[in-house]
C-alpha cells in the first residue's frame, strides 16, 4: 500500500514552459486535491476533485489545470511556467469518513 | 483577516516542557477541526483530530472553543523528536483550509 505517489519530487522550469505534476493514490479516495505551499502563507488549495470526471477549483486555480479521468490519477498541468509559481506542491486524497488528508512526498518546483 | 490563523513562532523550549499553540478561525459554519504536523521538507501528517469535548492522545491534548472560534494544542513532557511545525487545519463541507504553521524546536 503506497498512499499517495506524487512526482516528481525535485523541478527547474523556465519561464513559458509547460509541465505535469503526477499523482496517484491507492486507497480508493474518491476526493483529491492539490496544494501549494509558500513561506508564511500555508496550503492553498489550487483544485480539487470529488470523484473521477469532476474537477473543480480551488483558492488559487489560475495557471494550473487538472483532469480526473480515473478514481487513481489526479495530475496537475502548468501550461506556461511563470516565477510565481515557484512553490511546493502537495497532492493529497482525502479519506471522507474521517477526514483525514493524506500526502504525497511534494515537489519543489523552481521558475527561473 | 487570514482564515485560519497560527502564531509562526518559533517556540524553542528545552525538554520535558510543556508548550501550547492556539489557532483561530474566522468561518463559523467551520465542522471538523485537526492538527498535523509537518516536519522539514516533508508532507504534512495527521497528528490529531479535535473534538468539541476536547481529546487526548498520549502527551498531546486538543480542544476546541467554538464560541470563541479558536482551537489549541498542549503538548507535554516536549521531547527532542517534537521538533516540527505544527499545522492548524478547519474543515468546511470538505474544504480544508490550512494555518501557515507554528514551528516548535525542543533543545536538549
Amino acid at each position: 500500500n503506497a498512499g499517495v505517489t506524487q512526482t516528481p519530487k525535485f523541478q527547474v522550469l523556465k519561464t513559458g514552459q509547460s509541465m505535469t505534476l503526477q499523482c496517484a493514490q491507492d486507497m480508493n479516495h474518491e476526493y483529491m486535491s492539490w496544494y501549494r505551499q509558500d513561506p508564511g502563507m500555508g496550503l492553498r488549495l489550487i483544485h480539487y476533485s470529488v470523484g473521477a470526471g469532476i474537477t473543480d477549483q480551488g483558492e488559487v486555480p489560475n495557471g494550473y489545470n487538472v483532469s480526473r479521468s480515473t478514481t487513481e490519477d489526479f495530475p496537475l498541468r502548468l501550461l506556461s511556467a511563470a516565477p510565481s509559481q515557484t512553490s511546493v506542491y502537495f497532492c493529497a486524497s482525502i479519506e471522507l469518513s474521517s477526514l483525514e488528508a493524506f500526502f504525497g512526498q511534494g515537489t519543489r518546483l523552481t521558475v527561473v | 483577516r487570514k482564515e485560519v490563523e497560527q502564531d509562526p513562532g518559533p517556540f524553542n523550549v528545552p525538554e520535558g516542557a510543556t508548550v501550547a499553540f492556539n489557532c483561530t478561525y474566522s468561518n463559523s459554519a467551520s465542522q471538523s477541526f485537526f492538527w498535523y504536523r509537518q516536519d522539514c521538507r516533508k508532507e504534512p501528517k495527521l497528528l490529531m483530530s479535535v473534538y468539541s469535548s476536547g481529546n487526548e492522545d498520549g502527551r498531546f491534548t486538543a480542544q476546541l472553543n467554538r464560541a470563541s472560534q479558536y482551537i489549541s494544542l498542549l503538548i507535554r513532557d516536549s521531547k527532542l523528536s517534537d521538533s516540527a511545525t505544527y499545522l492548524c487545519v478547519v474543515n468546511e463541507n470538505n474544504d480544508m483550509r490550512f494555518g501557515a504553521g507554528t514551528r516548535l524546536t525542543v533543545k536538549p
